[in-house]
């Protein structure tokens, strides 16, 4: 059965950091998004992207996020100037249609 | 400002039990709901979506929708230990936005 992979499984970065998180969606899905879930709270939408373009985003996608599809397979969330408060975890999400959504496994970032 | 609202637990049922979970929303436009099972550290993972009101069942598991009352269940029959997770309920507003909006989840912990 096809799945939404992500790597790293695992991250650990010093505050100020640049990261890049990856993603491998499901191959004949048109939607992406990525989604984050501090530990104990919620997941939280961030971004949603569709033919090459960002569709929708949150208030917590600023300046300091970027996604980018470099190729026809990868999804990719880039994280600037990292903070402590981004230490989440970071889900992947691709859908067909635009309704049921299918989550990778996440990377688990950690901002030290 | 939407909101989905869930019972965080943890609902403690015995194993063959029937286990409910319940989901209530603030928004009437809502039209698509959606339940998602996460275990600790993972991804969620979708086991079920209504759009209709009434029941909706798949193997073990019935999802209830009351538009009118605003709330949606999830009901796991013959309830097993492998079923302790947490819960999500999300919410997409079709027509409007079709990012789904997430419950805080339900914990359910099924003992032997």
């Amino acid at each position: 059965e096809p799945e939404v992979t992500q790597t790293p499984s695992h991250q650990v970065t010093q505050m100020g950091q640049e990261v890049i998180l990856r993603c491998v969606p499901i191959s004949n899905h048109l939607y992406f998004y990525w989604y984050r879930q501090i530990l104990g709270q919620k997941v939280e939408f961030l971004v949603s992207f569709y033919n090459n373009e960002i569709s929708e985003k949150s208030e917590i996608f600023d300046d300091q996020f970027s996604v980018e599809r470099p190729d026809g397979s990868n999804f990719t969330l880039k994280i600037r100037s990292t903070k402590l408060e981004d230490s989440a975890m970071y889900f992947c999400a691709s859908s067909e249609g635009q309704e049921t959504q299918y989550f990778g496994p996440g990377t688990r970032l950690l901002v030290l | 400002q939407k909101e989905v609202e869930q019972n965080s637990g943890p609902l403690s049922v015995p194993e063959g039990a029937i286990a409910s979970l319940n989901c209530t929303y603030s928004d009437r436009g809502s039209q698509s709901f959606f339940w998602y099972r996460q275990y600790s550290g993972k991804s969620p993972e979708l086991i079920m979506f209504i759009y209709s009101n009434g029941d909706k069942e798949d193997g073990r598991f019935t999802a209830q929708l009351n538009k009118a009352s605003q709330y949606v269940s999830l009901l796991i029959r013959d309830s097993q230990p492998s079923d302790s997770a947490t819960y999500l309920c999300a919410v997409i507003r079709v027509g409007g936005s079709y990012i789904p909006t997430f419950g805080r989840g339900t914990s359910l912990i099924v003992h032997p």
